[in-house]
């Protein structure tokens, strides 16, 4: 059983669509992530909820929309897609959202293409 | 801001050899650091966390030490192999979240 699932794994959309990828964790964690894989490979955290609540929300652009039905699930909608939201989107999960004791399982993450 | 460096930023190593790679973060409010290693079109997986200053950890042929008092973590690959190619992330904790550097992309030549 995958412990985090991401779908799809791969995106390609035109420009102005609005797009959602979706993640579920079956590991009972308490805390789900957002990243984005930029063009140098760098990973860099969009939101964080735990248990519902959302904790983190970065200097994200509100086309943005973080969504958690559940603490096992957190999914990520994207209104009026750019060219410039191409990348590999990662989903993680953690036990805890302490000071990062807890590290992260990740998803195989959603590449996503606007064309 | 969380920053973490890693360098060097891409190394080749002759299959055989050891070689090693550092990580550097702020020294203050030190809470954990991880390494993960990132094989291309895979996901992340966890190899170590280190949280006490001194720390030494190890898997198979990877070790990996801790300074927080300099702020800096250095791993290790002893005897390197083909399957070893990957990019090896650091990532410090605090703020309720993990800050990664760009990693340490390691090619082993057979």
């Amino acid at each position: 059983d995958t412990a985090v699932s991401q779908t799809p794994k791969y995106l390609v959309t035109q420009m102005g669509n609005d797009k959602s990828i979706k993640c579920e964790q079956n590991l009972g964690h308490d805390t789900m992530y957002w990243y984005k894989q930029d063009s140098k490979k760098f990973l860099k955290i969009m939101f964080s909820y735990n248990n519902k609540e959302l904790i983190i929300n970065e200097t994200v652009p509100n086309r943005f929309s973080p969504k958690s039905p559940d603490k096992a699930h957190l999914n990520l909608h994207i209104n009026s897609l750019e060219l410039g939201d191409s990348a590999v989107y990662f989903c993680a999960s953690s036990l805890g959202q302490t000071g990062g004791f807890y590290g992260y399982t990740f998803g195989s993450g959603t590449r996503l293409t606007v064309v | 801001i969380l920053n973490v460096e890693q360098s060097p930023q891409s190394l080749h190593v002759q299959e055989g050899d050891s070689t090693n790679f550092t990580c550097s973060f702020p020294s203050s409010n030190f809470y954990a650091l991880h390494w993960y290693r990132w094989e291309t079109a895979k996901s992340p997986e966890a190899l170590f966390v280190m949280t006490l200053n001194g720390d030494e950890k190890k898997k198979g042929r990877i070790s990996a030490t801790l300074n927080t008092k300099e702020g800096y973590s250095y791993l290790y690959i002893k005897g390197s192999q083909p399957e070893d190619s990957a990019t090896y992330l650091c990532a410090m904790g605090g703020n309720n979240r993990l800050a990664f550097g760009k990693g340490n992309q390691v090619v082993v030549i057979p």
